[in-house]
């Protein structure tokens, strides 16, 4: 059973301060990605990454960047964090057949309030 | 400018009957469509599945119809059942760009007992 675990299910943060989002999957995935979801705006795609130390920017990358480290852990960082970054984040994986045709897998979220 | 649209937010439906969600799409690059199916305080799961190749594709209850050139997708649950009560998002990828996949806004289905 494919499981991607994120490390906080709520966070609470200051404005200014620099946010970790962790995420690891076990199904050995190539592809990771970041997404966050607002009402009436859907999932919007962040960053992804195809294979370690590999990256992407998403439709929204400005004030996030990511580190992909290992193959199984996907982080996002928030440089510093402000209130309009105050959202619900996913991060989800997939296999990389690079032909656009995977299901992605997600994690349960990660609500962060910054205040 | 969204890509892939949902223009009801939600949608209620009594048991037993069908549910039609609606999704629409710009890009003519996309060539494959998924549904996603959300409950609340849970991550998306998979649902079902279209490739471009295709224009209707089943599983137990889950239809989905695609209109390539009315750039359309639907997706009928019959008969619905409370438990499909969920935020439901309809996705989709281009071949060209790696396994890169833009969402739709959602629409919210609530199934009456």
């Amino acid at each position: 059973d494919v499981k991607v675990t994120q490390s906080s299910r709520y966070l609470v943060k200051r404005t200014g301060e620099k946010v970790f989002l962790e995420c690891v999957q076990d199904m050995d995935h190539e592809n990771m990605f970041w997404y966050r979801q607002d009402p009436g705006l859907g999932l919007r795609l962040i960053y992804f990454s195809y294979d370690v130390k590999m990256k992407e920017k998403g439709d929204i990358p400005e004030g996030y960047s990511v580190s992909r480290e290992k193959k199984e852990r996907f982080s996002l960082i928030l440089e510093s964090a402000s209130t309009n970054q105050t959202s619900m984040y996913l991060c989800a994986s997939s296999f990389g057949t690079g032909e656009g045709h995977t299901e992605a897998f997600f994690g349960q979220g990660t609500r962060l309030t910054v205040v | 400018d969204q890509q892939v649209k949902q223009n009801s937010p939600s949608l209620s439906v009594q048991e037993g009957r069908i549910s039609i969600l609606n999704c629409d799409y710009t890009n003519s690059m996309f060539d494959y469509f998924l549904w996603y199916k959300k409950y609340p305080a849970e991550g998306p799961t998979f649902l079902i599945s279209i490739s471009s190749i295709k224009d209707k594709n089943e599983d137990g209850r889950f239809t989905v119809f695609l209109n390539k050139s009315a750039k359309h997708l639907s997706l009928h649950i019959v008969p619905s059942q409370p438990g499909d009560s969920a935020v439901y998002f309809c996705a989709a990828s281009a071949m060209t760009s790696y396994d890169k996949v833009i969402f739709g806004p959602g629409t919210s289905l609530s199934v009456i007992p």
